[in-house]
C-alpha cells in the first residue's frame, strides 16, 4: 500500500529565512507524482508544486522548490526567504499508479504546521 | 475563476440524523472525491466517482454513502451520524492536466461537520 511520512508535525521559522517540510513517501509502483499543498486557516487545499517519478529536474515554483530524492524516497519542500502569510498547514501527497491519467486519487500525509515568526 | 462549492461551512447535527453533504463544480469535471480530515491522518478518500451515477468506494467508505445524480454535483450521505464522523470534510474535483500543464485538481472549501 501507498503511504505518506511527514515526520514533522510543526515546524517555526523566522521570516525571511529559507524551511524544508520533510516528506517521504512509500510505494512500489514505478509510475507516480508527488504533489505538496498548503492549508491555511480559512480550510482551503492550495496546490503549490508537483513533481513526476521520472522527472530528472526538481521542480520549482516560485519560492517553492520540490527536493526530489528518488532512491531515498523523499519529496522534501523548500520555501524560500519565508513570508507571514507561508503560516499554514503544508501537506504532502502522492498519486500512485498512472497518474497522468485524470482522475486518479491522493494518498495524503499527515501534514506539518508551519509557523513563521516576525 | 473555477469553484468547487460545499454548500455548508459548518454543520453541526445530532446523533442519528441523515446528514446531506453537497458539493458543485462549475469546471465540467467527470472525476469527483470526497474526502474527510483529522488532525495527525491528514485527509483520507471516502468516496469517489468518475462519471454520473458511478461511484467507488475509498479508503474509508463505512458509514457513509454518495450520490452523482448530475455530473457538477456529488453529495456525501451520513445515512445515521455518529460521534466519531465529527470532521473536516473537503469535495474535489478533477481533470488531471490541462493543455497548459496545470495539474486540475480542486479542492472545495471544506464543511466542517460536528455530531453530537
Amino acid at each position: 500500500a501507498q503511504k505518506i511520512t511527514q515526520t514533522q508535525p510543526g515546524m517555526f521559522v523566522q521570516e525571511k529565512e529559507a524551511v524544508t517540510l520533510d516528506c517521504t513517501y512509500d510505494t512500489s509502483d514505478p509510475s507516480y507524482g508527488l504533489f505538496w499543498y498548503k492549508q491555511p486557516s480559512s480550510g482551503e487545499m492550495i496546490f503549490l508544486i508537483y513533481q513526476g517519478s521520472y522527472d530528472q529536474q526538481n521542480a520549482t515554483e516560485g519560492r517553492y522548490s520540490l527536493n526530489f530524492q528518488k532512491a531515498r524516497k523523499s519529496a522534501n519542500l523548500v520555501i524560500s526567504a519565508s513570508q507571514l502569510g507561508d503560516s499554514a498547514m503544508y501537506f504532502c501527497a502522492m498519486i500512485p499508479k498512472d497518474w497522468d491519467n485524470y482522475g486518479q486519487n491522493f494518498v495524503f500525509g499527515p501534514g506539518t504546521r508551519l509557523s513563521v515568526l516576525p | 475563476d473555477v469553484k468547487v462549492t460545499q454548500s455548508s461551512r459548518y454543520l453541526v447535527k445530532r446523533t442519528g440524523e441523515k446528514v446531506f453533504l453537497e458539493c458543485v463544480q462549475d469546471m465540467d469535471h467527470e472525476n469527483m472525491f470526497w474526502y474527510r480530515q483529522d488532525p495527525g491522518l491528514g485527509l483520507r478518500l471516502i468516496y469517489f466517482s468518475y462519471d454520473v451515477k458511478m461511484k467507488e468506494k475509498g479508503d474509508i467508505p463505512e458509514g457513509y454513502s454518495v450520490s452523482r445524480e448530475k455530473k457538477e454535483r456529488f453529495s456525501l450521505i451520513l445515512e445515521s451520524a455518529s460521534t466519531n464522523q465529527t470532521s473536516m470534510y473537503l469535495c474535489a474535483s478533477s481533470l488531471g492536466f490541462d493543455a497548459e500543464g496545470n495539474y486540475g485538481y480542486t479542492f472545495g472549501s471544506g464543511t466542517r461537520l460536528t455530531v453530537v
